[in-house]
């Protein structure tokens, strides 16, 4: 059972926004502005798109945004498009003694 | 652009020790505030974190994973390393490397992942 709860699949059609949550405690989500998300296509290594809650990595598409509140992380994804179908992981520092947790994935499926 | 290539044998007999090597290029692995972590995916499964090191040696393991890893770093070789004893089918998984940035769960570069398969 991972640390991190996320929706096992979300989906949405072409130009439509999806938001996926990632609830954790105030151990982890609540308690720092340290959760990132990464997309992985299938056979692929992760690619991280948002780190400290709401930030972008240079490159990634502005359609990817991050927010937070409470215990609860989400992802939008807006002007849904065919190439965003992918797995998405949420990621947080924790002060349990495991420090770094990840949810266990969002399937998204683009209609 | 920073690189991480994972290597090591892709089958592992039950039982035995689990070896992979990380080699980063187009950059310095002796580098502040980060650390260089593992993370492995079983098949079909979900993400965990293993265990990062910094370049002066500190490292952190998943206490779930704690008693059977150790991960070391190579500052000549630019290379990090990743040892898991007493392995079982459960351990079979693909194996990623990838930078973290100050323990705070973000992994920025990553190596393509390796699929380790433990089996007699």
């Amino acid at each position: 059972q991972s640390a991190l709860t996320q929706p096992a699949s979300v989906s949405g059609s072409p130009g439509q926004s999806i938001t996926i949550s990632c609830t954790g405690t105030s151990s982890d989500v609540g308690g720092y502005d340290y959760v990132s998300w990464y997309q992985q296509h299938p056979g692929k290594a992760p690619k991280l798109i948002i780190f400290d809650v709401s930030n972008r990595p240079s490159g990634v598409s502005n359609r990817f945004s991050g927010s937070k509140s409470g215990n609860t992380a989400s992802l939008t994804i807006s002007g849904l498009q065919a190439e965003d179908e992918s797995d998405y992981y949420c990621s947080s520092y924790t002060t349990s003694s495991t420090l770094e947790v990840f949810g266990g994935g969002t399937k998204l499926t683009v209609l | 652009q920073l690189q991480l290539q994972e290597s090591g044998p892709g089958l592992v007999k039950p039982s035995e020790t689990l070896s992979l090597t990380c080699t980063v290029s187009g950059g310095s692995i002796y580098r502040s505030p980060y650390y260089w972590g593992w993370i492995r995916q079983p098949p079909g499964k979900g993400l965990e974190w293993i265990g990062s090191i910094s370049y002066s040696r500190s490292t952190y393991y998943n206490p779930s994973l704690k008693s059977r890893v150790t991960i070391s770093v190579d500052t000549s070789k630019n290379q990090f390393s990743l040892k898991l004893s007493s392995v079982t089918a459960a351990d079979t998984a693909v194996y990623y490397c990838a930078r973290d940035t100050d323990l705070e769960a973000t992994f920025d570069y990553w190596g393509q992942g390796t699929l380790v398969t433990v089996s007699s």
